[in-house]
């Protein structure tokens, strides 16, 4: 298994441009997550998913969206990219019901708007 | 959910037992506490979690306090490769388990 894998590693946008960002997982999770990181701080979540067409918001999803058409992919939306979305990006996922609960995070994104 | 306190910084000889805090005093009694580590900038790692009972896995082992206000977890021989943020998360069951990251404790293992 290639586990959470997310593309591209890094990208820089300039103010106003949009872009996707990519994330897969092939363990058959159910639960996918996106997080940012600002320099020198904890994760954050953005947008959340517990299955195949249902999406949630998570703590910071303002300029953001995403979508959930399969189990697989998880892509997170920036419409109108802004110098405060300058940050790592983490997607992750979870089997629910899975006795150790743990979240599987991939190696991340790295996004500079300028 | 609860907040956590954790310590910014610590230091460990390589060998030696880390032994690292976190308090969460307003912890609700269907909260787990979660340890997870980042080394460097990858993704977060799971290492181990717990209700109210002492749990031990092949990464760490973790100690909760008997009124679960506050928890340790420990590294018994801590090496190089343990050099890592530690974030100690509380999340309730059945919350599609939404991690709330703090800024963790930064450990460094020395020679």
């Amino acid at each position: 298994n290639a586990g959470v894998t997310q593309t591209p590693k890094f990208r820089i946008l300039k103010i106003g441009q949009s872009m996707t960002l990519q994330c897969t997982q092939d363990m058959n999770h159910n639960y996918m997550y996106w997080y940012r990181q600002d320099p020198g701080m904890g994760l954050k979540l953005i947008y959340y998913s517990v299955g195949a067409g249902i999406t949630d918001k998570g703590e910071v999803p303002n300029g953001y969206n995403v979508s959930r058409s399969t189990t697989e992919d998880f892509p997170l939306r920036l419409e109108l990219a802004a110098p405060s979305q300058t940050s790592v990006y983490f997607c992750a996922s979870r089997l629910e019901g899975s006795s150790y609960n743990e979240q599987f995070f991939g190696p991340g994104t790295r996004l500079t708007v300028l | 959910d609860a907040k956590t306190t954790q310590p910014p910084s610590m230091d460990c000889a390589e060998g030696r037992a880390a032994n690292l805090p976190c308090n969460h005093s307003t912890i609700s009694g269907n909260e787990y506490v979660y340890w997870y580590r980042q080394i460097h900038s990858q993704g977060p790692q799971y290492i181990i979690h717990g209700l109210k009972n002492n749990e031990t896995n092949e990464m760490a082992s973790l100690i909760i306090t008997e009124d679960r206000k506050s928890s340790t977890l420990i590294l018994p021989h801590a090496t190089l490769r343990d050099t890592a943020v530690y974030y100690c998360i509380v999340t309730p069951a059945g919350t599609a388990s939404k991690l709330t990251f703090g800024t963790g404790t930064r450990l460094q293992v020395t020679l």
